[in-house]
């Protein structure tokens, strides 16, 4: 069974850094890409960042664009979000997903499980 | 980017009633739209990918159609479980977006 844990989260100051971590189970870690996807209390779902499977290809979205880094150790079968200069609008929970099979580049493909999410409050 | 719009914002429905949203994008995204629920305090669950491709495990009675802009999720008759907020997402590209999502309330 897929299963991906995120932690992290926790209650911050603006201008400040926070890594989230995205342990995952139960599939070919390192063949998948993954994703971070956040959501702010009572409003919709907003894609973050994406990574490939061998780290390689990194996308942001332009809101997170030169803040945040997206990395993974498939070593340890972890995705992690470095989170710097936090602002009051990255308030959210944060949910690490699958993003289909993938080595160098992240492919056009949705986000197929997801993790519990982990609540980031700046 | 491409930005994605759903309608309605809200649907009264009941039990068995056949229930249909609305996404368009605002610019071609050939098939490459994904439907997710989610229900309160829980994570996105994915429906449907390639506009039309049911995930492993996903009731008969949802449904994905549509092309190029303008994209529709049926759910041929509603049940209790289904009440609930989905969301349509493009990926064809990047920045990813999603709708603004359409919350499914008991009429």
């Amino acid at each position: 069974e897929v299963q991906l844990l995120e932690s992290g989260g926790g209650l911050v100051q603006p201008g400040t850094s926070l890594r989230l971590s995205c342990a995952a189970s139960g599939f070919n870690f390192e063949t998948n890409a993954m994703s971070w996807v956040r959501q702010a209390s009572g409003k919709g779902l907003e894609w973050v960042s994406s990574i490939s499977g061998w780290g390689y290809d990194k996308k942001y979205a332009n809101s997170v664009k030169g803040r945040f880094t997206i990395s993974r150790d498939n070593s340890k079968n972890t995705v992690y979000l470095q989170m710097n200069g936090v602002r009051a609008e990255d308030t959210a929970v944060y949910y690490c997903a699958t993003t289909g099979d993938s080595n160098t580049v992240v492919n056009y493909h949705p986000m197929d499980v997801w993790g519990l999410g982990t609540t980031v409050t700046v | 980017d491409i930005q994605m719009t759903q309608s309605p914002a809200t649907l009264s429905a009941s039990v068995g009633d056949r229930v249909t949203i609305t996404c368009r994008a605002s610019h071609s995204i050939s098939d490459w739209l994904a439907w997710y629920q989610q229900k309160p305090g829980k994570a996105p669950k994915l429906l449907i990918y390639m506009k039309s491709r049911l995930q492993t495990g996903v009731p008969s009675r949802f449904s994905g159609s549509g092309s190029g802009t303008e994209f529709t999720l049926t759910i041929s008759s509603l049940q209790p479980d289904d009440f609930a907020t989905y969301y349509c997402q493009h990926y064809d590209g990047f920045p990813w977006t999603f709708g603004q999502g359409t919350k499914v309330e008991i009429k």
